[in-house]
């Protein structure tokens, strides 16, 4: 597609229910990203793709939280046993490698998670 | 130490009157890279601008401009004649090191609300 897109756009879990947030990025993007954004604060860095080798997952905040990439395009990310501090915007952006660097990241419009 | 400052959580302009964003940012290492981004009310990032760590001149895009000084570890972004479609959040991020780390560290934002 022309931009990424990222489904569901709303998503209401009961605390400990577990779920599943997709990414589908732009065609031909070797680099996948997620990002957290909590109400009021600046996205944080979760985890990144090249191709379908998760090369960084230094900011997943625990081991609740689970990202894959399995044939390099489409990602999902798994949040199990959910809290009510998981609740926050997940944005998934991509890029042409390291052209990423220099042009910038194309993001998606998030998946608003709210955990009750 | 926060990585990426910014000190102005909202400012209001006129509409037509030019703009200045702060931004400050802290890093040891000699190469990186300083980014805008812009998130509107619909959530998704857009980006606006880039300066690498070596370049010569100030980064410009249109009606964006980045005013880098570097001694100061600043990288304030300039809009000039705002229009309305400029209210939205903005966001200052920093990638550390050569191309292969690719992860951006955001600031807090600053809301613009241009006025008509």
């Amino acid at each position: 597609g022309a931009g990424v897109s990222q489904s569901p756009r709303y998503k209401v879990a009961k605390r400990g229910q577990d779920v599943a947030l997709r990414c589908d990025p732009i065609s031909g993007h070797v680099s996948l990203f997620w990002y957290q954004q909590a109400l009021g604060q600046g996205p944080e860095f979760l985890t990144y793709f090249q191709n379908e080798a998760q090369l960084d997952k230094s900011g997943l905040p625990s081991d609740r939280f689970f990202a894959e990439r399995p044939e390099g395009s489409v990602s999902t990310l798994k949040i199990q046993r959910t809290q009510q501090e998981d609740s926050a915007v997940y944005l998934c952006a991509s890029s042409l490698a390291s052209e990423g660097g220099v042009y910038g990241y194309t993001f998606g419009s998030g998946t608003r998670l709210t955990v009750v | 130490a926060q990585k990426i400052t910014q000190t102005q959580p909202g400012m209001f302009v006129q509409e037509k009157e030019a703009v200045t964003l702060d931004c400050t940012y802290d890093t040891s290492d000699p190469s990186y890279g300083l980014f805008w981004y812009k998130q509107p009310s619909s959530g998704e990032m857009i980006f606006l601008i880039y300066q690498g760590s070596y370049d010569q001149q100030n980064a410009t895009e249109g009606r964006y401009s980045l005013n880098f000084q570097k001694a100061r570890k600043s990288a304030n972004l300039v809009i000039s004649a705002s229009q309305l479609g400029d209210s939205a959040m903005y966001f200052c991020a920093m990638r550390e090191g050569n191309f292969g780390n690719e992860k951006l560290t955001f600031g807090t934002g600053t809301r613009l609300t241009i006025i008509p």
